[in-house]
């Protein structure tokens, strides 16, 4: 199935341990995007990326370390998890840039203890 | 700092009548607005948007109207519907810039 997938949905870890967040798109989309949620912040830009192995920070980046060798994966990484990176994360796609309408996957909601 | 703000964390409205969201931003470049809706344990998805050159558009029961000088958009849904339940978020960029999100709305619609 064509679309946008998130692996895994949820999971716990302990402080200071490294976790990686998966995302993989099948639509070939130049632009992916993670975002974090938070009540009462909505949705935050943590990296993006406009192509394979070309990223940027974005409005939270700290903490959070990203990769992309090909087009359809982007994986997210915190290398050393603290409490407050406990959070819903999203990641999203699209072909257009970080101004335009994205797909989003189903997100991860990761919890830090 | 935030820039784009959803002052209302709930609205319930009855099934068959209007539910207005809204939605007010502070940054002044802002040129392109968005609304996604989005259930729980799923992802945000994109409802409609408008860029800052109108003060409407509409999509079936859906309308978004911005007021510029006031830097205030709101989302009207007529008629409701239960399945319109959901969490709305308010989304605004400039040109080649990040979205910036509102916290979101949570609609409820009573059949």
């Amino acid at each position: 199935d064509a679309g946008i997938t998130q692996s895994p949905r949820y999971k716990i870890t302990e402080t200071g341990r490294q976790v990686t967040l998966m995302c993989h798109q099948t639509w070939s989309h130049s632009y992916m995007f993670w975002y974090r949620q938070d009540l009462g912040h909505g949705l935050r830009l943590i990296y993006y990326s406009a192509a394979a192995d070309i990223t940027d920070k974005g409005e939270v980046p700290d903490g959070y370390v990203v990769s992309r060798s090909k087009t359809e994966n982007f994986p997210l990484t915190l290398e050393s998890a603290t409490r407050s990176q406990t959070s819903v994360y999203f990641c999203a796609s699209n072909d257009r840039g970080g101004n335009q309408p994205q797909h989003f996957g189903d997100g991860t909601r990761l919890s830090i203890l | 700092d935030q820039q784009v703000k959803q002052n209302s964390p709930s609205l319930s409205v009855q099934e068959g009548r209007i539910s207005i969201l809204n939605c007010d931003y502070t940054n002044s470049m802002f040129d392109y607005f968005l609304w996604y809706k989005k259930y729980p344990a799923e992802g945000p998805t994109f409802l409609i948007s408008i860029s800052s050159i109108k003060d409407k558009n509409e999509d079936g029961r859906f309308t978004v109207f911005l007021n510029k000088s006031a830097k205030h958009l709101s989302l009207h849904i007529v008629p409701s519907q239960p399945g319109d339940s959901a969490v709305y978020f308010c989304a605004a960029s400039e040109i080649n810039n990040d979205m910036r999100f509102g916290a979101g709305t949570r609609l409820t619609v009573k059949p």
